[in-house]
């Protein structure tokens, strides 16, 4: 049963880097029938999707976000990262990680997720 | 892109109601829409896939159904584990992803 695990700095500061490593557990990353995701949720606020990568790095941002955001992935570690870079307070939300389905034509569901961890930007 | 209007935005009811949550699209997505539950402190969990198929796991009072560009969630038989907010999820032109607002249901 795969399982997906979210790690980083709990605290950062205004104008700094963001970084979160996404841990798979329980199976593989190269699988041609997922990509991997980042979504985050605002503090009493709804589900917003930063971007999506491939076991092979290709990748889709946000539009709103693809300025200040990149992601990567190391299939050997069953990683992948997210860096949101510089950020402020509106970017304080838990963030999670989740393996988006992809098999079918038009599927893209966010079968499993993370616990997601609450990241703060502040000074 | 295309827009995801749900409705209510919250609702209460009794333990044994039948509850009701709609989605509505912008634009024609076939059936490609997508339901979540998020319990409280908890990360979301897909109920619902392609409108109406439910996912292994989830209880039948669950069911999705879909009508042009408006989608229901409906739950028979509310239970007080139900407790949760609700979002919609368009699938047919992901990426970019784009969810509903949620709809916050209490007992």
């Amino acid at each position: 049963q795969a399982q997906l695990q979210e790690a980083g700095p709990g605290l950062v500061k205004p104008s700094e880097t963001l970084s979160l490593t996404c841990t798979v557990s329980g199976g593989s990353m190269i699988n041609s029938s997922y990509y991997w995701a980042w979504i985050r949720q605002a503090p009493g606020k709804g589900l917003e999707w930063l971007g999506s990568i491939y076991y092979s790095g290709s990748f889709y941002y946000s539009p709103s976000l693809e300025s200040r955001l990149t992601m990567s992935v190391d299939t050997s570690k069953r990683q992948f990262y997210l860096r949101l870079t510089p950020v402020t307070a509106a970017d304080t939300a838990v963030y999670f990680c989740a393996r988006v389905w992809v098999e079918v034509a038009y599927s893209y569901d966010f079968d499993l997720w993370g616990p997601g961890m609450l990241v703060t930007v502040s000074s | 892109d295309i827009q995801m209007t749900q409705s209510p935005s919250s609702l209460s009811a009794s333990v044994g109601d039948r509850v009701t949550i709609s989605c509505r699209a912008s634009q024609n997505i076939r059936v490609y829409l997508n339901w979540y539950q998020q319990k409280p402190g908890k990360a979301p969990t897909l109920l619902i896939s392609a409108a109406s198929t439910l996912r292994d796991g989830v209880p039948s009072r669950f069911s999705g159904s879909a009508s042009g560009t408006e989608f229901t969630l409906t739950i028979k038989n509310l239970q007080p584990e139900d407790v949760a907010t609700y979002y919609c999820q368009q699938s047919y032109t992901s990426p970019p992803v784009t969810f509903g607002h949620g709809t916050r249901v209490d007992i």
